[in-house]
């Protein structure tokens, strides 16, 4: 696609349910970054996939959030058990190449957990 | 070592004024420093990039300042215009494995509002 691609825009979930978020990069970009985005806090790194494969998951806040991608292609960001505190914007961004290009960022999905 | 400081929080600048916003960093592995621009209720764009080989990149108004020993930059945004309000967002990063940080480390934003 033309940039990066997330969905849904928004989500409001009840505290307890979980949550599938997902990304779709930009084609042909091998990188693809999960980041949250907490009022007041900046962008917090999450999780960066190299292909299919996420070499370190030790950003993700909790063992209630996981990631996969699929195909080299699209993400999805899961968070089960959603609390209050999992209230942000998650944001997907793409790059050609880990490390040394620019790095794409989609929208992002607005998640409130009440 | 991951932390990138960036300041001022908040900054209200005359149409047609300097726009200056400051951030330190403390990893020296890093050296790839982006500054991103981001409008409300979209994604953060990249504005203008630097590397620690040249003291200072332009671009049209915008312009990176870089501080190596201080390990400090700074962007400036001249004759400041409606149009520039947004949050900003310094960053950092290193382009060598085992450097640090695999996402950029982000500032805390700063929110730029240009008076007419």
């Amino acid at each position: 696609g033309a940039g990066v691609s997330q969905s849904p825009s928004n989500k409001v979930t009840e505290k307890g349910k979980d949550v599938e978020l997902r990304c779709d990069p930009i084609s042909g970009h091998t990188a693809l970054y999960w980041y949250r985005q907490s009022l007041g806090q900046g962008l917090e790194f999450l999780i960066y996939f190299q292909g299919n494969s996420a070499p370190d998951k030790s950003g993700l806040p909790s063992d209630r959030f996981s990631a996969e991608r699929t195909g080299g292609s699209v993400s999805t960001l899961t968070i089960q058990r959603t609390q209050q505190e999992d209230s942000a914007v998650y944001l997907c961004a793409s790059s050609l190449a880990h490390r040394n290009t620019e790095a794409f960022f989609g929208q992002g999905t607005r998640l409130t957990v009440v | 070592q991951q932390q990138v400081k960036q300041s001022p929080q908040s900054l209200i600048v005359q149409k047609g004024g300097i726009s200056i916003i400051n951030c330190a960093y403390e990893n020296t592995a890093f050296d790839y420093f982006p500054w991103y621009q981001q409008f409300p209720g979209k994604g953060p764009a990249l504005l203008i990039a630097i590397r620690p080989d040249v003291s200072e990149k332009k671009e049209g108004r915008f312009t990176i300042s870089f501080n190596k020993s201080a390990k400090q930059f700074s962007l400036h945004i001249m004759d400041s215009q409606p149009g520039d309000s947004a949050t900003y967002f310094c960053a950092a990063r290193s382009t060598n494995s085992g450097g640090g940080a695999d996402g950029l480390t982000f500032g805390k934003g700063t929110h730029l509002i240009i008076q007419p």
